[in-house]
């Protein structure tokens, strides 16, 4: 399996500009999970889905950040507009089942918002 | 503040010695994780504990779990300096669904 794949890895864009993160989670995992790392704050769950329902959108920083999983094997996470304090390496990670499972890590898009 | 807090913030050993990791948490949990990130990359699942056990072994990495205390240590033993990553605790609360809320992590050096 290729595991969970992340595009782009890098993207750097200008504040008030709409940036879209893309996420393939690994084949036959029913939860996906979309976090942010940055130095300040470290690791941040954003959101969660399940069968690609959301289920947890508790992490979502403000309504600039918007995620969808419109099938199993495809998410989006967008920020629209983008502002400097949103730069970060934002990371798709995917597990078989939910509680109790190992979460499988993308290789991470990291985003400079000039 | 963050339900994992890892100590110490950073560590660094020569390759050959026994590396100690630990991790302290302040709700009840299902379980326990831990994950290494190489600097540049995404992480990865290292091991899990679950609340009833109290140790676990896997190749050269121990888990051990103390529940009364809130707490989880992380040993790898015979380290090298590939094992020089940043590594992180992982805690699953009984009232979080599939939620996992990651500790601020130790930076582990192996000098060669």
């Amino acid at each position: 399996d290729a595991g969970v794949i992340q595009s782009p890895r890098h993207e750097v864009t200008e504040m008030g500009q709409e940036v879209t993160l893309r996420c393939k989670p690994i084949s036959g995992h029913d939860y996906l999970f979309w976090y942010r790392q940055t130095m300040m704050r470290g690791l941040e769950l954003l959101i969660y889905f399940n069968n690609n329902v959301p289920i947890d959108d508790s992490g979502m920083p403000e309504d600039r950040f918007s995620a969808k999983m419109p099938n199993a094997s495809f998410s989006t996470l967008k920020i629209q507009p983008s502002e400097p304090r949103d730069s970060a390496v934002y990371f798709c990670a995917s597990s078989q089942r939910g509680r109790g499972s190992a979460q499988y890590f993308g290789p991470g898009t990291r985003l400079l918002v000039l | 503040s963050q339900q994992g807090e890892e100590d110490p913030q950073a560590l660094s050993i020569q390759e050959g010695e026994n590396a100690t990791m630990n991790c302290s948490y302040k709700t009840s949990i299902n379980n326990l994780q831990w994950y290494r990130q190489n600097s540049g990359r995404g992480l990865v699942h290292l091991i899990l504990i679950r609340s009833n056990e109290r140790e676990k072994h896997s190749g050269r990495l121990r888990v051990t779990l103390d529940t009364s205390k809130k707490s989880s240590s992380l040993l790898i033993t015979a380290s090298r300096a590939a094992d020089t990553a940043s590594y992180f605790c992982a805690t699953d609360a009984t009232s979080s669904g599939s939620r996992l809320t990651f500790g601020e992590g130790t930076q582990l050096t192996v000098n060669p």
